[in-house]
């Protein structure tokens, strides 16, 4: 159990255009999402939690107005790239965790956003 | 704040010999502790949680690891490793609040 599933695995799109991207608990239900990035040899840097239900609580330093998070069920979350550009370009992870707290946290297996 | 320490960026061993990953961290509050293992181009996967119920924690892959209170630490180790462990490696404590603070990771490389 604690599958964690995320769409698209890969994406290439053009500057300027808006790219969005879902993770989904398969066969759990997520009281608490997370997005990560991740730089190419580094570790991974915690966007923002988003909770079912409410506004996600973004890190210090990330643009809210662009990485737009929606969690409207349980199972699913949604990041969108808004009028992406180059250095956007990067491999996002999302996480799911069951519970509270210092519960564990279930992987998705990341996209790889490619902005031309 | 706490923060984590992975000592050495890079760790190459030979098949069959013995794997040790160096994570310290420092925090006032003992923390629960994670290891997640990522392969390249994927997502992480849990290697093993401790959460006080024992020091010694055995996780999948014959990993296990130990937590050290008065050096602040959780090692990895694997007594034999092979090929298949070539991986990149995380340490993340976490503290009351159910944030993972992430190390830099540890790339393992195993030599035939």
């Amino acid at each position: 159990g604690a599958v964690v599933s995320q769409h698209p695995s890969r994406v290439i799109c053009k500057s300027g255009t808006s790219v969005k991207i879902e993770c989904r608990s398969l066969d759990f239900q997520a009281t608490t999402m997370f997005w990560y990035r991740q730089f190419p040899k580094q570790s991974l840097m915690l966007m923002a939690t988003s909770n079912e239900g409410s506004k996600a609580t973004y890190e210090q330093g990330v643009e809210k107005d662009k990485f737009l998070i929606n969690h409207a069920s349980l199972t699913l979350s949604t990041l969108t790239v808004t009028s992406a550009h180059p250095e956007d370009s990067s491999f996002y992870i999302c996480s799911a965790r069951k519970g509270q707290g210092t519960d564990t946290q279930y992987f998705g297996p990341g996209t790889r956003l490619t902005v031309l | 704040a706490q923060s984590v320490t992975q000592l050495g960026s890079h760790v190459s061993v030979s098949e069959g010999a013995l794997v040790l990953l160096r994570c310290n961290y420092s925090s006032s509050v003992p923390p629960y502790l994670f290891w997640y293992v990522q392969y390249p181009n994927q997502g992480l996967q849990l290697l093993l949680k401790y959460t006080s119920a024992a020091t010694l924690v055995k996780g999948i892959n014959g990993f296990e690891a130990e937590f050290k209170k008065s050096e602040t630490s959780f090692h990895l180790t694997k007594p034999s490793a092979h090929m298949s462990d070539a991986a990149e490696y995380f340490c993340a404590p976490t503290p009351q609040g159910g944030k993972l603070i992430f190390g830099q990771g540890t790339e393992l490389s195993v030599k035939p």
